[in-house]
């Protein structure tokens, strides 16, 4: 099995921050990445798809970048409404593993 | 327009079996590419991907939970149905069905939240 594993757990930073998200990947999944963002008692939201596609509709502060088995989600500038809960989901070999999520607070 | 939207007990007993479904609308199963998974989430844990279910009946289980779950859809009613057998407390947690879009899932129900307990 593919496991996911995120960084950090927690993240706490302020409206206008620059920050960055790491997922990694036990074994290699070309571009098979995607990220989603999950607000308190909400569905999660796909942000991006193929590791740095955005989904239709998601500002373009969010950026997600790498191959293989390091991937980034970047937010350029926080925004209030940007302080949630983040996951990575891989696809390979037609399964699917989420990460264990980034919390990411306010400063 | 897509929407899905989960259905089931809200309360199941420990060694019960566990039925949830999955109506969707504004897409059809019988579609190629399509498919509709299912995801669960602990309550303040992580996504757990439990199983899909492609076009063409094709259907994927995660390793850890394959023997239990059994994944089945409908397409004359437009429904997915999961079943979970001999669920544990453990099993307590808010069940999501989402539309599969390439790798990614983009559009989700709003859940349901299952507890296990006797």
């Amino acid at each position: 099995d593919i496991q996911m594993t995120q960084s950090p757990s927690t993240l706490s930073a302020s409206v206008g921050d620059r920050v960055t998200i790491t997922c990694r990947a036990s074994q290699s999944i070309s571009s098979w990445l995607a990220w989603y963002q999950q607000k308190a008692g909400k569905a999660p939201k796909l942000l991006i798809y193929k590791a740095s596609n955005l989904e239709s509709g998601v500002p373009s502060r969010f950026r997600g970048s790498g191959s293989g088995t390091e991937f980034t989600l970047t937010i350029s500038s926080l925004q209030p409404d940007d302080f949630a809960t983040y996951y990575c989901q891989q696809y390979g070999s037609y399964l699917y593993t989420f990460g264990q999520g980034t919390k990411l607070e306010i400063k | 327009q897509i929407t899905l939207k989960e259905s089931g007990p809200t309360l199941v007993k420990p060694t019960q079996t566990l039925t949830l479904t999955c109506t969707f609308s504004g897409f059809s199963l019988t579609t190629s590419g399509v498919g509709v998974g299912w995801i669960r989430q602990p309550p303040g844990k992580a996504l757990e991907w439990l199983a899909l279910i492609y076009w063409d009946d094709d259907k994927r289980y995660s390793p850890s939970l394959k023997n239990r779950l059994t994944i089945t859809k409908d397409t004359s009613k437009n429904q997915v149905v999961l079943t979970m057998t001999n669920v544990d407390p453990v099993d307590t947690a808010t069940y999501f069905c989402a539309h599969r879009s390439g790798e990614a899932f983009d559009y989700w129900g709003q859940g349901t939240l299952v507890t296990v307990s006797s």
